[in-house]
């Protein structure tokens, strides 16, 4: 099993809702990450955790709350979002050691 | 700026080859990615390179790295229409960070 699967693929939100996006790989990586790609833009990182510790947050707003509740899954939970925050979102994972980091097929996410 | 620099736009013809530069600033950088990303969908590793390597090739795909330049170049040969994406350079050393993409299109 070489996925990592992202769900929902596609969510519509207002801005008072609170949704939470979600990551799963079970290839036993150690490392995930959160990007937001806008459209014709590339991916911008924006947390990493490592070991389940989140080691890079990328000046993100606090709107935006990553969790890793364990090795196998990843969660962005969303809450007072604004339209400008309508992006793909992309989830990825990479075993220490590894050459490949392995994308989702992303989240596709508009805050209305 | 970007640590990493592509060109936004490359069109060619059906048949032809197709060449995608990069330019990287982080030297310590340990490998470099070439994903493509169709449109609406994820990003599709292509091929990667390792820093101490100067070319790879995989069957219409060859990447080429400068290190002392940080120039990293994919040639796609005989270019089809279902090459038409677009290419993301990507540098990793604590984590990945990718350039602005290239759009390829590919006339028939």
């Amino acid at each position: 099993d070489t996925e990592v699967t992202q769900t929902p693929k596609h969510l519509v939100m207002g801005m008072t809702n609170k949704k939470s996006l979600k990551c799963e790989q079970h290839m036993g990586h150690r490392a995930m990450y959160w990007y937001k790609q806008k459209a014709k833009k590339p991916p911008e990182l924006m947390f990493v955790y490592s070991y389940e510790k989140l080691s890079i947050n990328e000046s993100v707003p606090s709107r935006f709350s990553p969790e890793c509740p364990n090795s196998s899954l990843l969660n962005l939970h969303l809450h007072a979002l604004q339209p400008e925050d309508s992006a793909l979102y992309l989830c990825a994972s990479k075993g220490q050691g590894d050459t490949e980091a392995f994308f989702g097929q992303g989240t596709r996410l508009t805050v209305v | 700026g970007e640590d990493v620099e592509q060109s936004l736009f490359l069109s060619v013809r059906e048949g032809d080859s197709s060449v995608i530069n990069c330019t990287y600033t982080d030297s310590s950088s340990t490998y470099l990615y070439w994903y493509k990303q169709e449109p609406g969908a994820g990003l599709q590793l292509l091929t990667y390179i390792f820093s101490n390597m100067d070319m790879k090739q995989d069957q219409r795909l060859t990447v080429l790295l400068n290190k002392k330049d940080k120039h990293l170049s994919l040639r796609i040969a005989d270019t089809q229409t279902g090459d038409s994406a677009i290419y993301f350079c990507a540098e990793f050393y604590n984590d990945m960070r990718f350039g602005a993409g290239t759009r390829l299109t590919v006339k028939p």
